[in-house]
């Protein structure tokens, strides 16, 4: 069946220091979504990439979908302690199938 | 309400025993999905509804674990003989499945533990 795989499953940075999480399906995917859940709470959605190589920005995170609409990646410039969480990216074939995430500590 | 509401929020329960699971997703959202998350895992799929049918069940992990949605809104996941490793927090989605975003919302959860 369809698979989302992330990595890496941890990332420890200093606060300012840029990050990045990866995100790979093993079916071509009609749209892919990333999500951020804080600690405690559920998935946030963040947003939805659809087009073959698109790139979207929000701030300081910029969100890009592969060629072959199987990868994705998520980039953070300069991480403040707010963007503290686990960021899912989540494929979508009609049902939603999420990986299993990335931890972003902060340190001060 | 405004967003999708799932009760109870936190569930014990004896191994063995029935429980049930309900979910309120955003009026007039047409999917609703189902998914078990444990600590330090993503969410891991269960159920997708469209409507009152279920359009994808393939998540379900045995035959202990069944979903409904008779009226195409509100829906219960149904867990029969109980087991420790069904322990987790279930969540529940619903998304409008119209325009051109497509995201899921999701509920505060339901804790269950199974003693």
């Amino acid at each position: 069946g369809q698979q989302v795989m992330q990595i890496p499953q941890y990332q420890h940075v200093q606060e300012g220091e840029d990050f990045t999480t990866y995100c790979n399906s093993s079916t071509t995917l009609s749209n892919i979504q990333w999500y951020k859940q804080r600690p405690g709470g559920h998935p946030v959605f963040l947003i939805q990439l659809v087009k073959s190589g698109e790139v979207k920005k929000q701030k300081r995170l910029t969100f890009q979908f592969g060629e072959a609409k199987k990868n994705s990646s998520l980039h953070i410039t300069a991480t403040q302690t707010t963007d503290v969480g686990t960021y899912f990216c989540a494929g979508r074939n009609g049902k939603i199938i999420f990986g299993k995430g990335t931890r972003l500590h902060i340190l001060p | 309400g405004a967003g999708v509401s799932q009760t109870p929020s936190n569930k014990v329960t004896e191994k063995g025993k029935y429980v049930e699971l309900r979910c309120d997703p955003i009026s007039g959202h047409t999917a609703l999905y189902w998914y078990r998350q444990s600590l330090g895992q993503g969410p891991e799929f269960l159920i997708y509804f469209q409507g009152t049918g279920a359009a994808d069940d393939s998540g379900l992990p045995n035959d202990r674990f069944f979903a409904v949605r008779p009226e195409g809104s509100v829906s219960t996941l149904k867990i029969q003989r109980t087991e420790r490793g069904d322990s987790a927090v279930y969540l529940c989605a619903s998304s409008a499945l119209t325009g051109g975003t497509t995201e899921a919302f999701f509920g505060q959860g339901t804790r269950l533990t199974v003693v």
